[in-house]
């Protein structure tokens, strides 16, 4: 079961809108609807932010979104602020009752 | 409120044992599932595994699978992680975490321990 693909590292300015993307294969991201994806900041435990591909829990701000196409779901982050800097994961199901996350992405608000 | 209260730091030797435990409170403790995560120094979450604290009935990633042990303590609404044969690669925080959706595994992680660092080294 091998990790998801994420990007190492992003960046942008505040108020821009950044995406960060989530690369499986059809035996995880793009067989089920079960993706989510985790905010966590230095010395944090992660915190949900996007789930079954599109939805937000309660109290994440609108401005995180989440689709998918394919064997590639995305997170994207319009109207950056400084305390979206930190780590991005995404999860999804992979099958017969197991998970596999993503390797991370570090974002940076410039 | 939902709170999962971890163990403590643990420092042990290649080839110890180490079990981690997950004290729950603030909501039904068997209705949820509990999953286990870990993250090495300055690297990635790492799934590990669940267990349905209704059943007992646990299911891990297949490299855990023989070494590591979820069990659970209804009476006092705890869920623990064993791990045998520790070897320094398994240096990692290791995190418990409650489903969002009652009565499913196929749910994600709302409810995150602060996490217990578990140090490998002779």
């Amino acid at each position: 079961q091998s990790a998801l693909t994420q990007p190492r590292s992003v960046s942008g300015s505040p108020g821009q809108s950044v995406t960060i993307s989530c690369t499986g294969s059809s035996s995880d991201v793009g067989g089920y609807t079960y993706v989510s994806w985790y905010q966590q900041h230095p010395d944090k435990a992660p915190k949900l932010m996007i789930y079954d591909v599109t939805k937000r829990p309660s109290g994440v701000p609108d401005r995180f979104s989440g689709s998918k196409s394919g064997n590639t779901a995305s997170l994207t982050i319009s109207g950056l602020q400084a305390e979206d800097e930190a780590d991005y994961f995404c999860c999804s199901y992979a099958g017969t009752y197991t998970w596999v996350f993503g390797g991370g992405t570090k974002l940076t608000v410039l | 409120q939902v709170q999962l209260v971890q163990s403590g730091a643990e420092v042990k030797k290649p080839g110890a044992s180490v079990k981690v435990s997950c004290k729950a409170s603030g909501y039904t403790f068997n209705a949820y599932y509990i999953h286990w995560v870990r993250q090495a120094p300055g690297q990635g979450l790492e799934w590990m595994g669940w267990i349905n604290p209704n059943s007992g009935v646990t299911n891990s990633a297949q490299k855990f699978q023989g070494w590591v042990t979820m069990t659970r303590d209804t009476s006092i609404t705890t869920a623990y992680m064993e791990f045998n044969r520790l070897q320094s690669d398994d240096t990692a925080v290791y995190y418990c975490a409650r489903v969002k959706d009652e009565y499913t595994s196929s749910s994600s992680l709302n409810y995150w321990g602060p996490g217990t660092l578990v140090t490998v080294s002779s």
